[in-house]
């Protein structure tokens, strides 16, 4: 079936750091490809997304590209800084008429930036 | 703020009870999803309306049932209540029913905690 598959947290690294999350994905079609973040004691908000294959998604200085030859989707981000603490989740959503937009999700990595 | 509004933050109940978790999308967003975060299952997909009619059902138990009200705000039914239904409940909306843009919005969430 449809998955998601991202690397293990947690993550530890220091200010300004380089940041790297790995995120793969198994879909029976040509999925749309998500990053969300989840702040603590809050709701998931869109970081990036790619809708098809090489674009790249970018914000707040994250990045990732949309790679169908690997089937993969990792997230970088060249200096993190300490309010870059969350965790990130990776997902992928497939559209086949008349059965919805779900999102299927990854299991998550939480990011903690030292000072 | 994502426009999206979920009651209630927080609900403690006992096993065997019944909750009602409520919704209410974006202006103008036809679409509602509603999501559980447990820290062993992650985040499954449960179920989505769109414009009022069922439009695709996930990992979701004969227990739980939603609907979407005219006004689109939609209503996730708990009952018989089991302490494994400990969870984060998240609502989600969109403008589509589903497409390869389909930007899903996140709420605050609902914590459950049955004793």
């Amino acid at each position: 079936g449809d998955s998601v598959t991202q690397m293990e947290g947690p993550v530890t690294l220091s200010e300004e750091a380089c940041l790297t999350i790995n995120c793969t994905y198994t879909a029976t079609g040509y999925p749309s490809l998500f990053w969300y973040v989840q702040y603590p004691g809050e709701g998931l908000q869109l970081l990036l997304k790619a809708t098809k294959a090489d674009d790249k998604g970018s914000n707040k200085g994250f990045e990732a590209t949309y790679r169908k030859e690997t089937t993969s989707f990792h997230l970088e981000k060249g200096s993190v800084q300490v309010s870059d603490s969350a965790v990130y989740f990776c997902a992928l959503s497939l559209f086949f008429y008349n059965q919805g937009g779900k999102l299927i999700f990854g299991q998550g990595t939480e990011l903690s930036v030292k000072p | 703020d994502s426009g999206v509004t979920q009651t209630p933050k927080h609900l403690i109940t006992a096993t065997g009870q019944r909750v009602t978790l409520r919704c209410s999308p974006r202006s103008g967003d036809l679409s509602v999803y509603w999501y559980q975060q447990s820290l062993d299952q992650g985040l499954q997909f449960l179920i989505q309306y769109y414009n009022g009619e069922e439009r695709a059902k996930g990992n979701i138990l004969e227990r739980f049932s939603a609907q979407q009200f005219p006004d689109l705000h939609s209503e996730l039914n708990l009952s018989s209540l089991e302490l494994g239904d400990s969870a984060l409940y998240f609502c989600a909306s969109s403008v589509f029913e589903g497409s390869m843009y389909n930007e899903q919005f996140f709420g605050p969430g609902t914590r459950l905690t049955v004793l």
